[in-house]
């Protein structure tokens, strides 16, 4: 059964300090894994989707990883800004269903 | 274009009745997925939606809960006999193929069911 884990469950950190969030699985049989932001009361925005066959990938600001074999992925955030602040999800599409297996996830506060 | 909407935003009910949640995919996607979040549980698969083919319902807590999706488009969640343990926000999402590595997954904003 797919068990996903993220590390730290909260976070924070004074505006302009970059961070890592860290998302961990189980089952190394996936599709895909997703990071999402969630800020309170509303429902997620993907930011980032890394493909099974990828190593990285970026979006202005953040940089997502992926190491299939040892189960891990990285969230970095650059020069962080209090408008970063949410609920960070990750998630892993499985091989065997098409259900997102989601993360415990990171509550990030940044400081102004 | 537009997003994934959901309604109601918000519902209060008593115990022992019955809701409807509803969700409206974005057009063109033939995937839809009904996820719930509550406390202590964080977000969990309830069922899944891919074109004309049997629904994946291995998600769904008990046979109170229920979904059907009309015309590959709009879905409805249905949980008859609500119970307290039913509080949750309910999301809905969907995507444009359903198994595929690149496909993401889009949210609507959730309705938040309070059972009292």
């Amino acid at each position: 059964k797919q068990e996903v884990t993220q590390i730290p469950a909260a976070l924070s950190v004074p505006e302009g300090e970059n961070l890592v969030l860290n998302c961990s699985f189980t089952d190394s049989a996936i599709y895909n894994l997703q990071w999402f932001r969630q800020d309170p009361g509303k429902g997620l925005t993907s930011l980032l989707l890394i493909q099974s066959s990828q190593r990285e990938q970026t979006s202005g600001r953040l940089n997502a990883s992926l190491d299939k074999s040892s189960g891990r992925s990285t969230l970095y955030i650059a020069a962080s800004q209090p408008g970063d602040s949410a609920t960070y999800l990750c998630a892993v599409l499985g091989g065997a269903t098409n259900k997102l297996i989601f993360g415990t996830g990171t509550l990030l506060a940044v400081q102004p | 274009g537009a997003g994934v909407s959901q309604s109601p935003s918000n519902k209060v009910t008593e115990k022992g009745k019955d809701v409807e949640l509803r969700c409206d995919p974005i057009s063109g996607h033939t995937a839809l997925y009904w996820y719930r979040q509550s406390l202590g549980q964080g977000l969990e698969f309830l069922i899944y939606f891919q074109g004309n083919s049997a629904p994946d319902k291995s998600g769904l807590p008990s046979d109170r809960f229920s979904a059907e999706r009309t015309g590959g488009s709009v879905s409805t969640l249905t949980i008859q006999r609500t119970q307290q343990e039913d509080s949750a926000v309910y999301l809905c999402a969907s995507s444009l193929w359903g198994r595929a590595s690149t496909d993401t997954q889009y949210f609507g904003p959730g309705t938040r069911l309070t059972v009292l």
